[in-house]
Order: C-alpha cells, then structure tokens, then sequence
C-alpha cells in the first residue's frame, strides 16, 4: 500500500526555471514532511523539511508548501540551476519515513 | 559528530548465493536503524527498520533478513540470492525516540547485482 503518492516521475526545467514536485499522503498521522535530494550513486540526503503547524517553509531557493485539509505538500525550487538535477524523494512519516516514488529533476543549461 | 558506514559498496553475486550487508553508526547511542531497497529508477522501499538490540520490525516479505547484533551495527542477509534482490541498497539512522527530529540519515549504499 503506498502511502505517499509523488508526481511527476521526471521533470525537464530550463535554468532559471520554477521546478514544482507535488506529493499527496494518507495516513492523518503523520506529523513530519521531508524532502530529500539525491545524486547519482550517492544516498538522499535531507533538503527541507515541514511540520504540519505550518502552511510553507522557505530556505533559499527551495520552498515546502503544506496544505493539511488536502493532505498534500510540494517542493518549488526557485531560479533552478544545472547543479539540481538529482532525484528528488518526498516522505511521511511519524518515525522514519515512507517515501514517494521519487522525481528526476534534469535542468536544462 | 555522527557518520554512518556502509559496505561493501558494490558487490556482483550469483543467484542463490548467500549475502550480508554491514552498516555501522559512529557518534550516536540507540539509534533507529533501517534498510531500504531502490531498484533502478525506483523509489525506496523500507525493508526492516530497528528499534534497539534485536528488535527488528519487516515492513515487506521476501527473501531478505535483518538482525541488529549490537547498538549500532545493522546486517542485511540473504541466505540465497534471487535475481530480484538486484538493486541499491541503503542503511539509514535517526535519533532515539524522543530525540528524533524526524529527520534519516542515509549511508552511501551498496549496490548489489545478481546475475
């Protein structure tokens, strides 16, 4: 049963581009909501990261906004640079994590 | 500071031999531990997470097993590999219960292919 649903898989941006990643979840009890960024033969690694207190998160470029009556949350990467293009992987969880199936972010010099 | 270390990080076994998979955590005490799988192009299944000593919890059935023999050391085994176990295989901690922000911390993983 998958419980945290990602969208899109792949996601082609130009430089300088929004790139937005969008997840949904189910379980009602979950109370943390992380992102992670991943390269290439390496593992994730957290980027940002939102508790349900509050409806958006800004560190830099990156931005978490959290709707909890839709029980959905998304990843903006402002000004995307070539230097994001990685796989992006949204999670749920109370302790640990349930992963969506992740995004491939290419951005295009 | 805490680190984690995973090994080895590539390995090419032969269907229905056996595996072991080590992950260790350094800087930290009563860690939760956990396993997960990423096929090609997937996302990350959790296989086992871990509580304490011997306490292992399996979220999917399969040809794999975990054990925890000490406070921060996690072992991955299989005692015959199938085809289907190829895939990158990550070891992750978070804090104690209580401490934990919630937040994983991946190691580099091991990239297991069988042939």
């Amino acid at each position: 049963q998958q419980q945290v649903k990602q969208s899109p898989q792949s996601l082609i941006v130009q430089k300088g581009g929004i790139s937005i990643i969008n997840c949904a979840y189910e379980n009602t009890a979950f109370d943390y909501f992380p992102w992670y960024q991943q390269f290439p033969g390496k593992g994730p690694a957290l980027l940002i990261a939102i508790r349900p207190d509050v409806s958006e998160k800004k560190e830099g470029r990156f931005t978490i906004s959290f709707n909890k009556s839709a029980k959905q949350f998304s990843l903006h990467i402002m000004d995307s640079q070539p230097g994001d293009s990685a796989t992006y992987f949204c999670a749920a969880s109370t302790e640990g994590g349930r992963f969506g199936a992740g995004t491939r972010l290419t951005v295009k010099p | 500071s805490q680190t984690i270390h995973q090994w080895p990080a590539t390995l090419v076994q032969p269907v229905g031999s056996p595996l072991s998979l080590e992950c260790t955590v350094e800087g930290t005490s009563n860690p939760n531990l956990y396993w997960y799988r990423q096929a090609a192009g997937r996302g990350l299944q959790l296989l086992f997470y871990s509580v304490g000593i011997g306490q292992i919890s399996s979220e999917v059935p399969q040809n794999l097993s975990a054990s925890r023999p000490q406070d921060r050391q996690f072992i991955l085994s299989s005692k015959k590999l199938l085809l289907s176990d190829s895939g990158f295989y990550l070891c992750a901690w978070s804090p104690e219960p209580g401490l934990n922000t919630g937040e994983l911390f991946f190691g580099e993983g091991s990239r297991l292919t069988v042939l």
